[in-house]
């Protein structure tokens, strides 16, 4: 079973452009979260889609939106880009049938905002 | 605000002995705890999960439950090189369905 997929695996943008990641859940599973990870805050939780809503949502500006589609694959968005959103941003799926179900990453996308 | 606490590390261990990871959690309402090893330039990767008191054993790998102490830890029994790596441990939020509050990890590196 192929695992979380995330394109593209690298970007380069500049300050106050505007970028959209995308992620293909694990087949099966409805649930997508999605993390950003520095090396001064380490991995923050941003949101999580389930049946194409937004479930939770991290305390990040509004700069930071989502959305899922019917097939449960899902993008990010961050508009106005900063320096400080230099990240890893990872993407994570869950089947979602249980509370204490396991997460599963895909290898992330690096952005880097010059 | 909910808090998960790791060990700073790094933390090295000769190759052959056993690496002890330490976790502590604060949001009593957590119910799911899970350990992901992180190697540099990847994503993390799941190598343990638990969720009731006690041990949980997996292969060279256990982790320990104390959710009166808010307590998670991880043995790497006869670490190996290829163990060198980042270790977090998550911990479910209480209140937000599918959210991982993660720690921010121990670096282990295993000497030859």
């Amino acid at each position: 079973k192929a695992g979380v997929t995330q394109t593209p695996r690298y970007l380069i943008k500049t300050r106050g452009q505007q970028v959209t990641l995308s992620c293909s859940p694990i087949s099966g599973h409805r649930s997508v979260s999605w993390y950003q990870q520095t090396p001064g805050q380490g991995l923050q939780f941003l949101f999580e889609y389930f049946s194409e809503t937004q479930r939770n949502k991290g305390n990040f500006p509004g700069r930071f939106s989502g959305r899922q589609f019917s097939n449960s694959r899902s993008e990010m968005n961050v508009s106005t880009l900063e320096l400080g959103d230099s990240a890893l941003y990872l993407c994570a799926s869950r089947t979602d049938r249980a509370t204490n179900e396991k997460l599963f990453f895909g290898s992330g996308t690096q952005l880097s905002v010059l | 605000q909910k808090e998960v606490e790791q060990n700073s590390g790094p933390l090295s261990v000769p190759e052959g002995a056993i690496a002890s990871l330490n976790c502590t959690y604060s949001d009593r309402g957590s119910q799911s705890f899970f350990w992901y090893r992180q190697y540099s330039g990847k994503s993390p990767e799941l190598i343990m999960s638990i969720y009731s008191n006690g041990d949980k054993e997996d292969g060279r790998f256990t982790a320990q439950l104390n959710k009166a102490s808010q307590y998670v830890s991880l043995l790497i029994r006869d670490s190996q090189p290829s163990d060198s790596a980042t270790y977090l441990c998550a911990v479910n939020d209480g209140d937000s369905w599918g959210k991982l509050q993660f720690g921010a990890g121990t670096q282990v590196v295993v000497t030859p």
